[in-house]
């Protein structure tokens, strides 16, 4: 079957690190996604991971072990903008065409 | 029209009647999503489209039909709403099935009573 875990909350400081963990089990894996989405607004790219290891983007980077189904999205130098919900998402292509599978969100605080 | 777009914005709607969710994109993308958004649920795919002139089931497709006429455009359609279908709906698209990043519109809140 296809499942995907990422903590429910996380709260952080402004400035921090902080690191949201994702793990993953689909028969098909073709790809992992990480999505930002404010409240009330529209889910946004943050990163793809296909190949094992880090992907790097500004502030943010996110980490792939496929042997594992493990990634996670770091992020650094937090911002109170920085507070919204995470998104990891798999695309899976078991059944010959590509779906996507989101997990069921984690939604970060960060605090001055 | 930039990017992706939505409509209506939000709509309540008795239980048992039809309602069609517009979506259109002008980028030119080939693939197409919809997907509904519930607490503590996350995002589930309702249908896809990987090109003009075909669609495919997604995670819950039950009580929802699309179409693909076109490239720019991929109406849902509730047939009968039921109270279950209350969710925030989002369209989607990306360059291409196996597209890097989804581009999501708006979202559309719909309420059925």
């Amino acid at each position: 079957g296809q499942n995907i875990d990422q903590p429910t909350e996380m709260t952080a400081t402004e400035g921090a690190i902080v690191q949201i963990n994702c793990t993953y089990q689909t028969s098909g894996f073709n790809g992992l996604f990480w999505y930002q989405q404010h409240a009330g607004e529209a889910p946004t790219f943050l990163s793809y991971n296909v190949l094992d290891g880090l992907e790097e983007t500004g502030r943010f980077s996110s980490f792939l072990s496929r042997s594992k189904g493990y990634s996670y999205l770091l992020l650094k130098e937090l911002q109170m903008k920085d507070s919204a919900s995470y998104f990891c998402a798999v695309r899976d292509d078991t059944s010959g065409t590509y779906k996507y599978i989101f997990g069921t969100g984690t939604r970060l605080k960060v605090l001055a | 029209i930039a990017g992706i777009t939505q409509a209506p914005t939000s709509q309540i709607l008795a239980a048992g009647r039809r309602m069609t969710l517009r979506c259109t994109q002008d980028m030119r993308h080939n693939a197409m999503y919809w997907y509904r958004q519930d607490l503590g649920l996350g995002l589930r795919l309702i249908h896809y489209s990987n090109t003009a002139g075909t669609t495919g089931k997604g995670e819950v497709p039950d009580g929802y039909s699309v179409s693909r006429a076109n490239t720019d455009d991929f109406p849902l359609t509730l047939a009968s709403a039921v109270p279950s279908q209350t969710s925030v709906y989002f369209c989607a698209s990306s360059l291409g099935q196996g597209g890097n990043e989804q581009f999501f519109g708006p979202g559309t809140r719909l309420t059925v009573l």
